[in-house]
């Protein structure tokens, strides 16, 4: 089966940058979207396409993809952007099957 | 504003079919993708499967054989249903909504979850 590996976890103190790895062998042909999700609620989608951001999200948030790696990055982190952020793509082999990563802790220190 | 509302039983017995749906607010269910997504307690997110109102479905191979995903058109409503349900089926169930099901814009919109426990 398709995966996504995320880090368990990333610890950043406020104002500096953070950065969420994902990575998968199908990310140089699929497009990755990234979410935010806080406790007890839904998630946010924060980025689409790799890098776009969709309106209403913090200039602060962006996205980037290299090879079979996909970074989220959240440039002055605040309080609170504390929250689990999980990656989302399809796998490349044409049945579009979508796919979750593991999810990554996000820690305000 | 378009919003999404998941309903049905809270618990459901082992064995049995759990039967879920999500009503769809300020916009119409047509042109889009409707999915079903997944979360154990304390755990991360699982994709369940995806219909457009055309009827089409693509779903989780890991639970192809026992998800079943219908849509109402006339009523904004899609649903479901999960047949032969163990403990390990106990989460918190959402439903969300893509524009496409490749190279789409995400999940731009999310029920608030509806939390199912399976027990006798």
């Amino acid at each position: 089966s398709y995966e996504l590996t995320q880090p368990p976890s990333v610890s950043v103190s406020p104002g500096q940058t953070a950065r969420i790895t994902c990575s998968a062998d199908a990310l140089p042909k699929q497009y990755a979207y990234w979410y935010q999700q806080k406790p007890g609620q839904a998630p946010v989608l924060v980025i689409y396409k790799d890098s776009e951001r969709p309106s209403g999200i913090p200039e602060r948030f962006s996205g980037s993809s290299s090879g079979t790696t996909v970074t989220l990055t959240i440039s002055g982190v605040q309080a609170e952007d504390e929250a689990d952020y999980y990656c989302q793509s399809a796998d490349s082999s044409g049945t579009y099957l979508w796919v979750f990563g593991g999810g990554t802790k996000l820690t305000v220190l | 504003q378009v919003q999404l509302q998941e309903s049905g039983p809270g618990l459901v017995k082992p064995s049995e079919t759990l039967s879920l749906t999500c009503t769809v607010s300020g916009g119409s269910i047509s042109s889009y993708y409707w999915s079903w997504i997944r979360q154990p307690p304390g755990k991360g997110l699982e994709w369940i499967g995806y219909i457009h109102y055309s009827g089409s479905t693509n779903y989780n191979p890991s639970l192809k054989s026992r998800v079943t995903m219908s849509v109402d058109t006339s009523k904004n409503q899609f649903s479901l249903k999960l047949s032969s349900v163990t403990a390990a089926d106990t989460a918190l169930y959402f439903c969300a909504r893509s524009d496409h099901y490749y190279d789409s814009s995400g999940y731009d919109y999310w029920g608030q979850g509806t939390l199912v426990t399976v027990s006798s």
